[in-house]
């Protein structure tokens, strides 16, 4: 089974720094995906970023990118230009390709971001 | 619709009462998920459909959860004998088949009393 370790439970940063969220994950899969969401206070999940495994360039959305390692098994997420507005929580989850019909989505137990004004 | 809508958004029961929590996903999509959150923790799995039929079960907690999904639309999560331990928020998703982005609703707050 796979699992998903977020070692950090809270960061902060000042507003317009940058942070890195860590990940890490363990599965004997070679091809799977990899997602941060983002839960404000609202409680809705909202997908951040998404990683195919099979990819080697880090995925990017405008101040959030990925520094995938794949033979480390270690997915960060890096928020430049830290804005208010991104303070939630952030969840890592991984999916696997290969079983049709387990298409669940596992997740690590996340980080708390505080962005200080 | 826009996006995936749950309801209630919240709910208050007693302690062996039956609830039922509803999922509407969003238009076309074919997989449809529920997960449930404990206070300060990460998603758990519960139930995946495709279509009306549920190929993985596997996260159910007890045989007091049930779902079903009808019309490859709403799906109904019905907890039995309700238990304090059940006390989370329940997370509904929706993905086009195949596809492995999921897209969440905002969720139902249990509350056990």
């Amino acid at each position: 089974a796979q699992t998903v370790t977020q070692s950090q439970p809270e960061m902060s940063v000042q507003e317009a720094e940058t942070v890195t969220l860590s990940c890490t994950y363990d599965t004997s899969e070679s091809d799977y995906y990899l997602f941060w969401y983002k839960q404000p206070p609202s409680r809705q999940m909202i997908l951040v970023i998404r990683q195919e495994a099979y990819k080697q360039q880090n995925a990017t959305e405008n101040r959030f990118s990925v520094n995938f390692q794949k033979a480390a098994k270690s997915f960060s997420l890096k928020i430049s230009d830290s804005q208010l507005g991104d303070a939630a929580m952030y969840f890592c989850a991984y999916r696997s390709v290969t079983n049709f019909g387990n298409e669940k989505l596992t997740f690590g137990t996340g980080t708390r971001l505080t962005i200080i004004p | 619709g826009a996006g995936v809508s749950q309801s209630p958004s919240n709910k208050v029961t007693e302690k062996g009462k039956d609830v039922e929590l509803r999922c509407d996903p969003i238009s076309g999509h074919t997989a449809l998920y529920w997960y449930r959150q404990r206070l300060g923790q990460g998603l758990e799995f519960l139930i995946y459909f495709q279509g009306n039929s549920a190929p993985d079960k596997s996260g159910l907690p007890s045989d007091r959860f049930s779902a079903e999904r009808t019309g490859e639309s709403v799906s109904t999560l019905t907890i039995q004998r309700t238990q304090q331990e059940d006390s989370a928020v329940y997370l509904c998703a929706s993905s086009f088949a195949g596809l492995a982005t999921q897209y969440f609703g905002p969720g139902t707050r249990l509350t056990v009393l």
